[in-house]
């Protein structure tokens, strides 16, 4: 079955230390995206990237980086410049322009 | 810029009863319109969607209509039941991008 993957669903990390989650596709789709999720707070875009190898800043990027080798991958990498990375992860993708996104399932970052 | 407001929740109902949440837009060109609903703890599964004005979107009961002229995309349905507990978003896809706008969201709770 296709879909997106995101790996681990649950993730728990010391202050100061570099975490990556794991976002995979077999959708073959074109764009990937990164929203951060908090109580209340809606989905906030972190970095998107709409072709391999090349991928943009979204609204909150200062504290994460990201890369896109591979078409299937988008891999997040939370360091520990990011002054509140504790929130729920979610990572999609989308076909085309103008279409819906599909989802995985998130990863929930718990920084203690 | 695009962006999409829909009404703050929690939206507390009995089952059976009859539920609107409201969501309008704005957005350049000519959006795609999507709603999707979010259950404790998982990603967004896209819940229905409609490309162009006047087209009515529906799904496991659900409905909302694409109404350009008043830039809305409310979301009903008719009897609810206990398991449509959830949060639900709606978001939009810009004509010519890939980036999807979310709304913050709106908690729904179905009592028995």
């Amino acid at each position: 079955d296709g879909g997106i993957t995101q790996s681990p669903k649950y993730l728990f990390r010391k202050e100061g230390q570099n975490v990556t989650l794991s976002c995979e596709q077999n959708l073959n789709h074109d764009a990937m995206y990164w929203y951060r999720q908090d109580p209340g707070q809606g989905l906030r875009l972190i970095y998107y990237s709409q072709i391999v190898n090349d991928f943009q800043k979204g609204d909150i990027a200062e504290g994460y980086s990201v890369s896109r080798e591979k078409k299937e991958s988008f891999p997040l990498t939370v360091t520990s410049a990011q002054k509140n990375p504790t929130a729920f992860y979610l990572c999609a993708s989308s076909m085309e322009k103008n279409t819906e996104a599909f989802f995985g399932q998130g990863t929930r970052l718990t920084v203690v | 810029g695009n962006s999409v407001t829909q009404m703050e929740g929690p939206v507390t109902l009995s089952e059976e009863a009859f539920l609107t949440i409201n969501c309008t837009y704005t957005a350049t060109g000519y959006p795609s319109l999507f709603w999707y609903v979010q259950y404790p703890g998982e990603g967004l599964q896209l819940l229905l969607k409609a490309t162009k004005a006047d087209d009515k979107g529906s799904n496991k009961g659900f409905e909302a209509t694409y109404r350009k002229e008043t830039t809305s995309f409310h979301l009903e349905k008719g009897s609810v039941q206990v398991s449509d507990s959830a949060v639900y978003f709606c978001a939009l896809s810009p004509g010519g991008s890939y980036i999807p706008t979310f709304g913050r969201g709106t908690s729904l709770i179905v009592h028995p």
